[in-house]
């Protein structure tokens, strides 16, 4: 079965903290996603990335940066959590940029306090 | 106005009803995705498709091009199809979402 992971299921860090959500995907798909998703706003898109070391802003990349050092493996970084970042967050991958399948880990619900 | 528009938010259905969900966008697209998420998060894709219709066992999704709408149909609907339904299109290479259609298929 192909499978994104996403490393924590449930967080809850302090506000200022740094916060490292890590997605790891074991199908060798180059294009891989972050979400957010929020009630009545859908999921967002905030970074995106097609190839290692190789990054996109999304549409909500503000307060957020990301890492992609090996293919399978994506990182979102929070630099400085504040309560507004309180979401759920979404990886997800695919083998085709717009017309790939796209395959999504199980989500990491963060509460900022 | 949200380019990408689902229909209904909310829908309540008996076990062994017809099902329809609307998805309208306003963009020219490359395709449509159907996705389900289940309560606690994880997401599963039922469809691609850019143009006619697809079946899935009970699924069946349909796209117009020319009408920029697509439907998704669940034929004799069970509780454990209840879940919130979404409609993503790519006009470029980011994704457009709508905001979903939370289904209830009660016994």
């Amino acid at each position: 079965d192909v499978k994104v992971t996403q490393s924590s299921r449930y967080l809850v860090k302090r506000t200022g903290e740094k916060v490292f959500l890590e997605c790891v995907q074991d199908m060798d798909h180059e294009n891989m996603f972050w979400y957010r998703q929020d009630p009545g706003l859908g999921l967002r898109l905030i970074y995106f990335s097609y190839d290692v070391k190789m990054k996109e802003k999304g549409d909500i990349p503000e307060g957020y940066s990301v890492s992609r050092e090996k293919k399978e493996r994506f990182s979102l970084i929070l630099e400085s959590a504040s309560t507004n970042q309180t979401s759920m967050y979404l990886c997800a991958s695919s083998l085709l940029r717009r017309t790939g399948e796209l395959f999504f880990g199980e989500g990491s619900r963060l509460t900022v306090l | 106005k949200n380019e990408v528009e689902q229909s209904p938010q909310n829908l309540t259905a008996q076990e062994g009803e017809f099902i329809t969900i609307n998805c309208s966008y306003s963009v020219g697209i490359s395709a449509l995705h159907w996705l389900q998420q289940h309560p606690g998060g994880g997401i599963v894709s039922l469809f691609m498709l850019s143009s006619g219709k697809k079946k899935h066992g009970r699924l069946i999704a349909t796209i117009n091009i020319q009408e920029k709408h697509s439907s998704l149909h669940i034929t004799a609907s069970h509780p454990r199809d209840s879940a919130v339904y979404i409609c993503a299109v790519s006009p470029t290479d980011k994704l457009i979402f709508g905001t979903g259609t939370r289904l209830q298929v009660f016994p």
